[in-house]
């Protein structure tokens, strides 16, 4: 079973939708859980991240942790085109020496469309 | 703001030959990772690096890379005798301290090897 999974789509919505990314995970250990945005051929950049179960609201962004269902659900309320890029879910938790390593999903690709 | 800054954005490297991959993490910031993404796959863990030694590393990882602070500012990746299959973009990423969670990636560096 992989460590982290994404469903890799393209998922292509109309601008001012509504979009649900998810997420699954394996590692009960994992106590992190990150969102990062990938625009083409740049580095990921971190969107929101939260500890534990609960969630997250930042913006038009908001970050769902079901711990219990290893789950990760992140939402972006009215789309942008400016929001079309790859979202990463990587969650990660406290390796040996303490270090956070996040690992990621494979990302789904998201176009919003004017 | 401050940024990972990483160098050469493109290296073509002939197989058998080593590369040096180079990175300029934010300047407070303790821990440092690779990662790699080959084209249409998802980022890879590579290396963690705090305290100047390898706090983690990845099956990936293996004789053929190592990692070097040499000055206390750079942050070097090197792939000694590269392969085809080396071909990936590398990330350099960043972060303060244990319980600051937040990973800045750089921009990346394409390497072709060929």
């Amino acid at each position: 079973q992989k460590e982290v999974e994404q469903d890799p789509g393209p998922l292509s919505v109309p601008e001012g939708a509504i979009v649900s990314l998810n997420c699954t995970y394996s590692n009960s250990a994992f106590q992190y859980f990150m969102w990062y945005r990938q625009y083409s051929r740049k580095g990921p950049e971190l969107l929101m991240y939260t500890y534990s179960s609960g969630n997250k609201e930042d913006g038009r962004f908001t970050a769902q942790v079901d711990k219990s269902s290893k789950y990760i659900s992140l939402f972006i309320r009215d789309s942008q085109p400016s929001d079309s890029a790859t979202y990463l879910c990587a969650p990660g938790g406290a390796a040996s020496g303490g270090s956070y390593i996040p690992t990621f999903g494979r990302g789904t690709s998201l176009i919003v469309h004017p | 703001e401050p940024e990972v800054t990483q160098t050469p954005s493109h290296q073509v490297t002939q197989m058998g030959q080593e590369v040096i991959l180079r990175c300029v993490p934010i300047s407070n910031h303790l821990y440092f990772y690779w990662y790699r993404q080959i084209l249409g796959q998802k980022v890879e863990f590579l290396v963690s690096f705090y305290n100047n030694e390898i706090s983690e590393k990845s099956e990936i990882f293996d004789d053929q890379f190592s990692v070097e602070r040499p000055d206390g500012s750079n942050f070097t990746l090197k792939i000694r005798s590269t392969k085809l299959e080396d071909s990936a973009m590398y990330f350099c990423a960043s972060r303060t301290g244990y319980m600051n969670t937040e990973a800045f990636f750089g921009q990346g560096t394409r390497l072709t090897v060929v």
